[in-house]
């Protein structure tokens, strides 16, 4: 069956632009969740869906950065004015419920110049 | 704050020998504890998981150990084969909340044929 899908896979933008990163999860998952991978570190949790509510948006590093899920389905994380820093692989997961194992994508790189 | 760490950036195993990884933790609220394993350019790929009230599991040729007083866990590969390298993570939860996930930085595991 189809596993988590990430677009686009690879991100190029300048230092300042507004990017938009698409997830969309394994069919019938309720729970998704948002993950970057800077270089050289583990992956750091960003923010948890539950349906299309967010009860858990710790990560989520500034103010910038923004994410919504719709039809308990699709989810997109906006990162405004990008900066350097945001460089990163994003990763997107799902689970069937919010203590099942995490399901992830391929990631989409972002890269900001 | 790393809560959990895998100090082992790198470990090379010839082929048909037993690899293992190591990841220690500091909060004593995690519950469940899971070892990923990630290819470049792809997500990570769920391997094993523990509950905190075992201290051994075992699928084929993965082992899972988990020593709570020392808040230290790892992974065994025997016998390891090539197809086992990879990067390894860690991750660690608290079950009771969101289960989000909270990343060691990984183990690159080389193994030699």
């Amino acid at each position: 069956g189809a596993g988590v899908s990430q677009s686009p896979s690879n991100k190029v933008t300048e230092k300042g632009k507004d990017v938009e990163l698409r997830c969309d999860p394994i069919s019938g998952h309720t729970a998704l969740y948002w993950y970057r991978q800077s270089l050289g570190q583990g992956l750091e949790f960003l923010i948890y869906f539950q349906g299309n509510s967010a009860p858990d948006k710790s990560g989520l590093p500034s103010d910038r950065f923004s994410a919504e899920r719709t039809g308990g389905s699709v989810s997109t994380l906006t990162i405004q004015r990008t900066q350097q820093e945001d460089s990163a692989v994003y990763l997107c997961a799902s689970s069937f419920e919010a203590h099942n194992e995490q399901f992830f994508g391929p990631g989409t790189r972002l890269t900001v110049l | 704050d790393q809560q959990v760490k895998q100090n082992s950036p790198s470990l090379s195993v010839q082929e048909g020998r037993i690899s293992i990884l190591n990841c220690d933790y500091t909060n004593s609220m995690f519950d469940y504890f899971l070892w990923y394993k990630k290819y470049p350019a792809e997500g990570p790929t769920f391997l094993i998981s523990i509950s905190s009230i075992k201290d051994k599991n075992e699928d084929g040729r993965f082992t899972v150990f988990l020593n709570k007083s020392a808040k230290h866990l790892s992974l065994h590969i025997v016998p390891s084969q090539p197809g086992d390298s990879a990067v390894y993570f860690c991750a660690a939860s608290d079950r009771g909340a969101t289960n989000k996930l909270i990343f060691g930085t990984g183990t690159l595991l080389a193994v030699q044929p």
